[in-house]
C-alpha cells in the first residue's frame, strides 16, 4: 500500500498563476482533508470530504477550491495564486467510524512568487 | 480564537531524562485527542491517542495524560532518545464533526 500520496512535491508559481494538488489514497477511507502548514504555525484546514462528491469549508477556505469525483482523489486548487499561498500542503485521509487517526501524505511545497 | 494551544513553541532535554509536552483546548464538545510527530520534509504520522472517557493511554516510552476537567492532556516520553527529537502536534476532535483541530506543535530536543 502507498497510502497517501501527493503530486507535484514541490513547485514554484507566479501571482495569478493557478494549479491543482492532488491527493490519493489507496485505504478506502471515506474522509479526506486539506491542510496548510505556515512557519511556526500549526496545520490548519482548508476543505475536507466526508465521502465521494461531498466538500466542506474548514477554517481557511478563501482562495482554494476543492473537488472529490473519486472516493480515492481529493483534488484542491488555486485559481489564482497569490504570495500568502506560499506553503507547505499535506493531504490526510481518516475513515469513517474510527478513532479519527489521520494518516498523512508528504506534502507539496508551493512557492508564489 | 485558536481552540487547541501547545504553549511551548520548544523544549530541550537530556537523553534518557522524561519529556512533557503540554496541550490545552477550550471547547468542551472535543471527544479523542491525538499525538502526531512530524520530522522535517515529511508528514505527521499518528503518535499515540486518547478517549475523553479516559484519563491514561500508554503505549511503550510514550503516555498521554487526559484531565478533562482542566481542559489539559500532556504527553510524557520516558525515557527520551535523540531519535525522537521532532515537532509534535497535539490534535483535538469532535468524532462526529468529522475533522480535528490541531496545535501549533511543540518542537522537541533530545540531545546526547
Amino acid at each position: 500500500n502507498a497510502g497517501v500520496t501527493q503530486t507535484p512535491k514541490f513547485r514554484v508559481l507566479k501571482t495569478g498563476q493557478s494549479m491543482t494538488l492532488l491527493c490519493a489514497q489507496d485505504m478506502n477511507h471515506e474522509y479526506m482533508y486539506w491542510y496548510r502548514q505556515d512557519p511556526g504555525m500549526g496545520l490548519r484546514l482548508i476543505h475536507y470530504s466526508v465521502g465521494e462528491g461531498t466538500t466542506a469549508k474548514g477554517e481557511v477556505p478563501d482562495g482554494y477550491n476543492v473537488s472529490r469525483l473519486k472516493k480515492q482523489n481529493f483534488l484542491l486548487g488555486l485559481e489564482s495564486a497569490a504570495p500568502s499561498q506560499t506553503s507547505v500542503y499535506f493531504c490526510a485521509s481518516n475513515d469513517r467510524g474510527g478513532p479519527g487517526t489521520q494518516y498523512f501524505g508528504p506534502g507539496t511545497r508551493l512557492l508564489v512568487l | 480564537d485558536q481552540q487547541v494551544k501547545q504553549n511551548s513553541p520548544s523544549l530541550s532535554v537530556q537523553e534518557g531524562r522524561i519529556s512533557i509536552l503540554n496541550c490545552d483546548y477550550t471547547n468542551s464538545m472535543f471527544d479523542y485527542f491525538l499525538w502526531y510527530k512530524k520530522y522535517p520534509a515529511e508528514g505527521p504520522t499518528f503518535l499515540i491517542s486518547i478517549s475523553s472517557i479516559k484519563d491514561k493511554n500508554e503505549d511503550g516510552r510514550f503516555t498521554v495524560f487526559l484531565n478533562k476537567s482542566a481542559k489539559h492532556l500532556s504527553l510524557h516520553i520516558v525515557p527520551s532518545q535523540p531519535g525522537d527529537s521532532a515537532v509534535y502536534f497535539c490534535a483535538a476532535t469532535a468524532l462526529q464533526a468529522g475533522k480535528s483541530t490541531f496545535g501549533d506543535g511543540t518542537t522537541l530536543t533530545v540531545k546526547p
